[in-house]
């Protein structure tokens, strides 16, 4: 069963666009959501993540929305360049005392000059 | 060294065949993640050691995957009898505890032929 659902699976955006990546989630213990980059042949690094108190995050050009209620949030990426080209992933994990990072399949990001 | 270090980088090992992987964490570090990423995919999470706990093997898919780890040092991820399906990006993490940011390594290519 899969708990965190991403869509789309891939994006092309010209540079200058704002993509826009969503994720959803089913499990009510989940209480903070990183959203994670990988570039090919790295391992994941920590962009930018949410706790639910809170409906918006803004770091440098990254914005993550979150809606509690419709259990969903999504990564913003403003004024897209090149280099932000990536495969982005968000995840979750449920309260105080966990470690288990649950992730969704990841959006292949295009971003064209 | 400053990050999470993986070797081998690439292992094709031949299909009924056992290997291991190592996972270097940072200095430190008290809690080490193995992950499985396949192709397309989010990251699969696998085992969980934190200190000297008994570690999380809920991960695992089989028998034929084991890990260790001594103390906050070196773990190794040992799949034996190999199968095609095994073949994945496998990424270790580690973190200063449990519930905080986990930094990744760069990760080992498994090819099974």
């Amino acid at each position: 069963q899969q708990q965190v659902k991403q869509s789309p699976q891939s994006l092309i955006v010209q540079k200058g666009g704002i993509p826009i990546i969503n994720c959803a989630y089913e499990n009510t213990a989940f209480d903070y959501f990183p959203w994670y980059q990988q570039f090919p042949g790295k391992g994941p690094a920590l962009l930018i993540a949410i706790r639910p108190d809170v409906s918006e995050k803004k770091e440098g050009r990254f914005t993550i929305s979150f809606n509690k209620s419709a259990k969903q949030f999504s990564l913003h990426i403003m004024d897209s360049q090149p280099g932000d080209s990536a495969t982005y992933f968000c995840a979750a994990r449920s309260g105080a005392g966990s470690y288990q990072l649950t992730f969704g399949k990841g959006t292949k990001l295009s971003v064209i000059p | 060294g400053a990050g999470v270090s993986q070797s081998p980088s690439n292992k094709v090992t031949e299909k009924g065949k056992d290997v291991e992987l190592r996972c270097d964490p940072i200095s430190g570090h008290t809690a080490l993640y193995w992950y499985r990423q396949r192709l397309g995919q989010g990251l699969e999470f696998l085992i969980y050691f934190q200190g000297n706990s008994a570690p999380d093997k809920s991960g695992l898919p089989s028998d034929r995957f084991s890990a260790e780890r001594t103390g906050e040092s070196v773990s190794t991820l040992t799949i034996q009898r190999t199968q095609q399906e095994d073949s994945a990006v496998y990424l270790c993490a580690s973190s200063p505890q449990k519930n905080t940011e986990a930094f990744f390594g760069q990760g080992t290519r498994l090819t099974v032929v």
